[in-house]
């Protein structure tokens, strides 16, 4: 959906280790977003880009950071991983003006050992 | 906090029109409503949104009541592949980023 590609689609590491997961996007749009979703829970905010170099904090971000250095490239990176981050993780994007819909990539499933 | 409130769950014959209604009551003037289906295991897929007038496309149609406390997600000739969770969510249109808060959806099963 809307040249979203995220990468990897799955992935298994132990506690402790880095995680870097990327979104890649060919629409040029402005606005772009990382969620993660678990059992029990609605999709969650975990952080956001306005626009390149441009990222806030989102309703979970604790042991999550972000870079964003162009347009198209959103990445989302798990210092030391622990198991409470095990999680499927999505990436959206938005275009830039007003009543535009978020538009989705088709997740990471992350599994942390 | 849930700014919206939907069933869990809701039964629909194949080919038949699949309404599934949202309360929203205290939606702000300027919060829209929208809607979003997750086909198991993929991403949200965006559908439908509207203000006050009742909107159509390809894929459904939205009615929102005229006092906007709720709306209906109206999937005409419903298919197997619509088996989905919905949601229904109220956002703030300004123009920015912003987050959406999802809850928990309808999960919305057809019947052969």
């Amino acid at each position: 959906d809307a040249g979203i590609t995220q990468s990897p689609r799955h992935k298994v590491t132990e506690t402790g280790t880095p995680v870097t997961l990327r979104c890649h996007q060919t629409e040029n749009h402005r606005y772009m977003y990382w969620y993660r979703q678990d059992p029990g829970h609605g999709l969650r905010l975990i952080h956001y880009s306005y626009g390149v170099k441009d990222t806030d904090k989102g309703e979970v971000s604790d042991g999550y950071s972000v870079s964003r250095s162009k347009t198209e490239d959103f990445l989302l990176t798990l210092e030391s991983a622990t198991s409470s981050q095990t999680s499927v993780y999505f990436c959206a994007t938005q275009p830039q003006g007003m009543r535009q819909p978020q538009h989705f990539g088709d997740g990471t499933r992350l599994s942390i050992l | 906090d849930a700014k919206t409130t939907q069933p869990p769950s809701m039964d629909c014959a194949e080919g038949r029109a699949a309404n599934l209604p949202c309360n929203h009551s205290t939606i702000s003037g300027n919060e829209y409503v929208y809607w979003y289906r997750q086909i198991h295991s993929q991403g949200p897929q965006y559908i439908i949104h509207g203000l006050k007038n009742n909107e159509t496309n390809e894929m459904a149609s939205l009615i929102i009541t005229e006092d906007r406390k709720s709306s209906t997600l109206i999937l005409p000739h419903a298919t197997l592949r619509d088996t989905a969770v919905y949601y229904c969510i109220v956002r703030v249109v300004g123009g920015g980023a912003d987050g959406l808060t999802f809850g928990k959806g309808t999960h919305l099963i057809i019947q052969p």
